[in-house]
């Protein structure tokens, strides 16, 4: 079946580092990938997606490439903000294989420090 | 307009209540989700409903759980016995395609 697998956190860096936070996925069809974002006392919004191979989704400085060879879609910042301090969460949805179900990665937590 | 709401925000049951968790999905929006997430972990697929198809229930824990859709549009998902393991946060999101999910801001559950 169809799975999310990201790194643990929580992730500590201090402002202006390089994030990474890697995620891979396995799944039987030709999913869409996505990150959601979850700031401290917030819900979960979407932060960026992608549908096909090698797609780029960016949005607010994050980007994340969707490499069918590596089946990895992981998440990148240059130069994090202490505003970035979240939760992060990897998930894919495969419309031909599972139809609108999504599934979430355990997500990972990054603390920013200023 | 109005985003996903939920209610109640916060629910406090003793062990072996039956509680209701109700949520408004975003007007339109075929689709409808519900997840759990525990203290600490990532989000666990419970069911969808999307239109007129029969619910995924491939995610519900026990036969404890149940929700149902009424009208395509209010969910309500139910803990029949709840046990202090039912202890989470229970989100609600909808959706109009398989793009994007919109998110409640939560239902927080704690079984005593």
């Amino acid at each position: 079946g169809n799975s999310v697998t990201q790194m643990e956190g929580p992730v500590t860096l201090s402002e202006e580092a390089f994030l990474t936070i890697n995620c891979t996925y396995t799944a039987t069809g030709y999913p869409s990938l996505f990150w959601y974002v979850q700031y401290p006392g917030e819900g979960l919004q979407l932060l960026l997606k992608a549908t096909k191979a090698d797609d780029k989704g960016s949005n607010k400085g994050f980007e994340a490439t969707y490499r069918k060879e590596t089946t990895s879609f992981h998440l990148e910042k240059g130069s994090v903000q202490v505003s970035d301090s979240a939760v992060y969460f990897c998930a894919l949805s495969d419309p031909f294989g599972g139809g609108f179900k999504t599934i979430f990665g355990a997500g990972t937590r990054l603390f920013v420090k200023a | 307009g109005a985003g996903v709401s939920q209610s109640p925000s916060n629910k406090v049951t003793e062990k072996g209540k039956d509680v209701e968790l109700r949520c408004d999905p975003i007007s339109g929006h075929t689709a409808l989700y519900w997840y759990r997430q525990s203290l600490g972990q990532g989000l666990e697929f419970l069911i969808y409903f999307q239109g007129n198809s029969a619910p995924d229930k491939s995610g519900l824990p026990s036969d404890r759980f149940s929700a149902e859709r009424t009208g395509g549009s209010v969910s309500t998902l139910t803990i029949q016995r709840t046990q202090q393991e039912d202890s989470a946060v229970y989100l609600c999101a909808s959706s109009l395609d398989v793009n994007e999910q919109f998110f409640g801001p939560g239902t927080r559950l704690t079984v005593l």
